[in-house]
């Protein structure tokens, strides 16, 4: 089936350094790259996301970047504070056709003051 | 950032028992979705619905879940036999189009 990988699985930062995780997926097809945000024992929250005719999008200290022909995708947060502590996950909708979302296995994210 | 409702928010269940969980999607929001997380963070879909029709669902879903999305009622996923394997968390996405899906708190499930 589809896959999406996502690196690293654990990720520290220092306050106010920029943290970046990368994520692929499979299918040319997939069109929509959504971001969450999971703080333990919450939901998933949508954080940012990216429509396969744009490369960059940028919201209130989050950068998604999207390379179609590298099948990858990318969040950067700049200027990180502990508040950003969080499992961050990636996904991409399924081939054309279906809705449902694939993600990727989270990245831990820990901004040491 | 999102309004959908699920209840109950913990349940607990002996093996081969039935387990009933409920979504109400944000309004206006045809589409629901319905996901397992598991204690290792890995998603699996379940199954989705536009309105009351169910649009995909996978083998599992099938043979051991029963979903219905009813017109002017919640959305319901129940297993039929619980086994120790899913306990996990369920969680019920909505969404207006067809892609940008928004999470309720979830219902957390165990299984004794």
């Amino acid at each position: 089936g589809e896959q999406v990988e996502q690196l690293p699985s654990i990720l520290r930062v220092q306050e106010g350094s920029s943290a970046s995780i990368n994520c692929t997926y499979e299918n040319s097809a997939s069109n929509y790259f959504p971001w969450y945000k999971q703080e333990p024992g919450e939901n998933p929250k949508l954080i940012i996301d990216i429509r396969s005719n744009m490369e960059r999008k940028q919201t209130q200290g989050l950068i998604v970047l999207l390379d179609k022909k590298a099948k990858r995708f990318s969040l950067h947060i700049t200027d990180t504070q502990p508040g950003d502590s969080a499992m961050y996950f990636c996904a991409a909708r399924a081939s054309s056709g279906s809705w449902q979302l694939i993600f990727g296995s989270g990245t831990q994210l820990t901004v040491m003051p | 950032n999102s309004k959908v409702i699920q209840t109950p928010r913990y349940l607990v269940k002996g093996q081969g028992q039935k387990a009933k969980m409920r979504c109400i999607p944000e309004k206006g929001h045809p589409v629901v979705f319905w996901y397992q997380q598991n204690k290792n963070n890995e998603f699996k879909f379940l199954i989705n619905f536009q309105n009351q029709e169910v649009l995909q669902q996978i083998d599992m879903t099938e043979k051991r879940f029963s979903a219905e999305c009813p017109s002017n009622s919640p959305c319901s996923l129940e297993i039929q036999s619980s086994e120790a394997g899913d306990s996990a968390l369920y969680l019920c996405a909505s969404s207006q189009q067809q892609d940008t899906q928004y999470f309720g708190p979830g219902t957390r499930l165990l299984v004794l």
